[in-house]
């Protein structure tokens, strides 16, 4: 039962364009949700998260926008920059439960120069 | 300040041995929570530790079990390994029960069974 699922194995964009990577969740009761990114043999670095009393957040070049009735959050990244290409998580987690996150799978972002 | 450390970094058993892997959290936090990240797959939630008392558990059969120290460092234990628990563990820390962001995670020990 896979209650976050990131649809995109991977994506591909030019340098200085948008990236934008999408998640979707099923389980209803998820109100904390936030994206991690992690390059090789290295542990998941956060990102940015966001609320679901908010539907956006931005923290520099980067976007999270949350559609609850649509259960879908996106990251976007802008421009992006050859040193973002890495693997990115998005992950929820339920009112009290923080620190016990649900993952999804991962999207690979390659950002060519 | 040091970051979150692991070991070992990788390790070879043989199925139906035990393993234990550890993690020492960053300075200051209290707090321990562990991940399977399996080939291809997002992290999954095993279980938590706050201030050496287990505080939540995923869907992991018991034995999958873990320890925090009063140092809080942590161990996880599997006894009785299975060729499917082959992944990346990974251990991340923070202070008190930690909204997502204040988690910082290990670089992982990656444990291969044969």
């Amino acid at each position: 039962d896979q209650q976050v699922k990131q649809n995109s194995p991977s994506l591909s964009v030019q340098e200085g364009r948008i990236s934008i990577l999408n998640c979707d969740y099923t389980n209803s009761m998820f109100d904390y949700f936030l994206w991690y990114k992690k390059y090789p043999a290295e542990g998941p670095t956060f990102l940015i998260s966001i609320s679901s009393i908010k539907d956006k957040n931005e923290d520099g070049r980067f976007t999270v926008f949350l559609n609850k009735s649509a259960k879908h959050l996106s990251l976007h990244i802008v421009p992006s920059q050859p040193g973002d290409s890495a693997v990115y998580f998005c992950a929820a987690s339920v009112g009290t439960s923080y620190g016990k996150l649900t993952f999804g799978q991962g999207t690979i972002l390659t950002v060519h120069p | 300040e040091t970051g979150v450390t692991q070991s070992p970094t990788h390790l070879i058993k043989t199925r139906g041995q035990q393993v234990t892997l550890r993690c020492s959290s960053q300075s200051g936090h209290n707090t321990v929570s562990w991940y399977q990240q399996a080939l291809g797959q997002g992290p999954q939630f095993i279980f938590q530790y706050y201030r050496e008392e287990e505080n939540g558990r995923g869907n992991f059969p018991p034995r999958f079990s873990g320890l925090q120290f009063p140092n809080y460092s942590s161990e996880l234990n599997v006894n009785a390994l299975e060729l499917d628990d082959s992944a990346l563990y990974l251990c991340a820390s923070s202070f008190g029960q930690g909204l997502g962001e204040t988690q910082y995670f290990g670089p992982g020990t990656r444990l291969l069974v044969l």
